[in-house]
């Protein structure tokens, strides 16, 4: 059984740019929720999608943006990169029946960089 | 604006002896309680989880307490060991879990050898 998978482990961003993450569901797992951790903070929520549309979010501006693909993987996109932005993105898996969301499985996270 | 807190930054527990974390928590509307575990430069490992229809769930030598009149939920550790090392991160949903969860901020949790 394959875990969750996210690429790159880091990346180095200008403010303003623009970026995008990915993420490789869990076998077996059709949810995918994005999180962002700040230094010294727990991670925060971000959105959900469940099949290839976003089924919850957080308290994060538009331009966090995600897809989720066929195959279940998922990217985040973040436009307009600001410093504050800089942080541990954090993707979770999980399976979904009957309105539920079982519990979550984190990938090891991509270190996002902003200058 | 925190509804899940995990008051102590960080717990030094001697090996071998029990550790015990806490975490308060103030949506009502929470009925899901998880525990993580996280190790440096690595993703947050699922230990044991909760619901609210229950005050008690045991794996092994992890054992979640959930007093849901009081809000607080902790987490039993018996006996630690060395491994057990890392920070711990309390987690909560609400039904449906479309909302994503909230987290605490962790508790650093040292064994001492």
């Amino acid at each position: 059984e394959t875990g969750v998978t996210q690429s790159p482990t880091h990346l180095i961003k200008t403010r303003g740019q623009q970026v995008t993450l990915r993420c490789s569901s869990q076998s077996g797992h059709n949810t995918v929720s994005w999180y962002q951790q700040a230094l010294g903070q727990g991670p925060q929520f971000i959105f959900q999608y469940y099949r290839e549309e976003e089924n919850g979010r957080g308290n994060f501006p538009p331009r966090f943006s995600g897809l989720q693909f066929p195959n279940y993987s998922s990217e985040l996109n973040v436009n307009a990169l600001e410093l504050d932005d800089s942080a541990l993105y954090l993707c979770a898996s999980s399976g979904r029946t009957s309105g539920y969301t079982d519990t979550q499985y984190f990938g090891p996270g991509t270190r996002l960089t902003v200058l | 604006d925190q509804q899940v807190k995990q008051n102590s930054p960080s717990l030094s527990v001697q090996e071998g002896r029990i550790s015990i974390l806490n975490c308060d928590y103030t949506n009502s509307m929470f009925d899901y309680f998880l525990w993580y575990k996280k190790y440096p430069a690595e993703g947050p490992t699922f230990l044991i989880s909760i619901s609210s229809i229950k005050d008690k769930n045991e794996d092994g030598r992890f054992t979640v307490f959930l007093n849901k009149s009081a809000k607080h939920l902790s987490l039993h550790i018996v006996p630690s060991q060395p491994g057990d090392s890392a920070v711990y991160f309390c987690a909560a949903s609400g039904r449906g879990g479309a909302d994503g969860l909230t987290f605490g901020k962790g508790t650093h949790l040292i064994i001492q050898p």
